[in-house]
């Protein structure tokens, strides 16, 4: 059974300072992994999706990368804003068995202080 | 615009109640998704259609039904044999499996 852990569960940083979000999968037989951001009380943000083929993906300040061998993705958060608060999940697709559903990380949730 | 709509955002239910939240999209996308999320949990799927009249049993469907009679529309019934109804509700949808989810805005489910 596919497991998603994020670690650290919450993480509080100065404006400006560059981070690392952890996220490791049991199962490395993954189609695809997503990052989601979450703010409190809405809905999921859809941030990157890389596939099982692709190293890493970038988007503005946001670069994720992923080794299916060790089963671990980062996403790496350039020049922090006090707007990048929030919840980021990542979630992960596939695994033995072909499953079609997405498996979610409990999240880390990220504190940018002025 | 297009994306997914949920409604209510809140919504209060009596024990015993049977209660549906809507979810509708615009996206033209194939596939749809139920997830509930628990506070310190992750999200954890209920039901998902991968085409209109087929659905198929998540990971938690006790308790649940939803349909599927059209395209853009995937409602969740929450019926009194589901004990622990409260939680945040969310719809999602993609192009197809494996494809890249977008999600609703939520629905705040709370048992009176």
């Amino acid at each position: 059974k596919q497991e998603v852990t994020q670690i650290p569960a919450a993480l509080s940083v100065p404006e400006g300072e560059n981070l690392v979000l952890n996220c490791s999968f049991t199962d490395s037989a993954i189609y695809n992994l997503q990052w989601f951001r979450q703010d409190p009380g809405k809905g999921l943000t859809s941030l990157l999706l890389i596939q099982s083929s692709q190293r890493e993906q970038t988007s503005g300040r946001l670069n994720a990368s992923l080794d299916k061998s060790s089963g671990r993705s980062t996403l790496y958060i350039a020049a922090s804003q006090p707007g990048d608060s929030a919840t980021y999940l990542c979630a992960v697709s596939g695994g033995q068995g072909g499953s079609e559903k997405l498996v979610f990380g409990k999240g880390t949730k990220l504190t940018v202080n002025p | 615009d297009g994306g997914i709509t949920q409604s209510p955002k809140y919504l209060f239910r009596k024990e015993g109640q049977n209660v549906t939240l809507s979810c509708e999209q615009n996206l033209n996308h194939d596939a749809m998704y139920w997830y509930r999320q628990d506070p310190g949990q992750g999200l954890r799927l209920i039901y998902y259609s991968q085409i209109v009249n087929d659905f198929q049993k998540g990971d938690i469907a006790e308790g649940y039904s939803v349909s599927r009679e059209k395209k853009e529309s995937f409602p969740l019934t929450v019926t009194s044999a589901q004990k622990n109804p409260t939680a945040f509700y969310l719809c999602a949808s993609a192009t197809s499996f494996y494809n890249e989810q977008f999600f609703g805005p939520g629905t705040r489910l709370t048992v009176l």
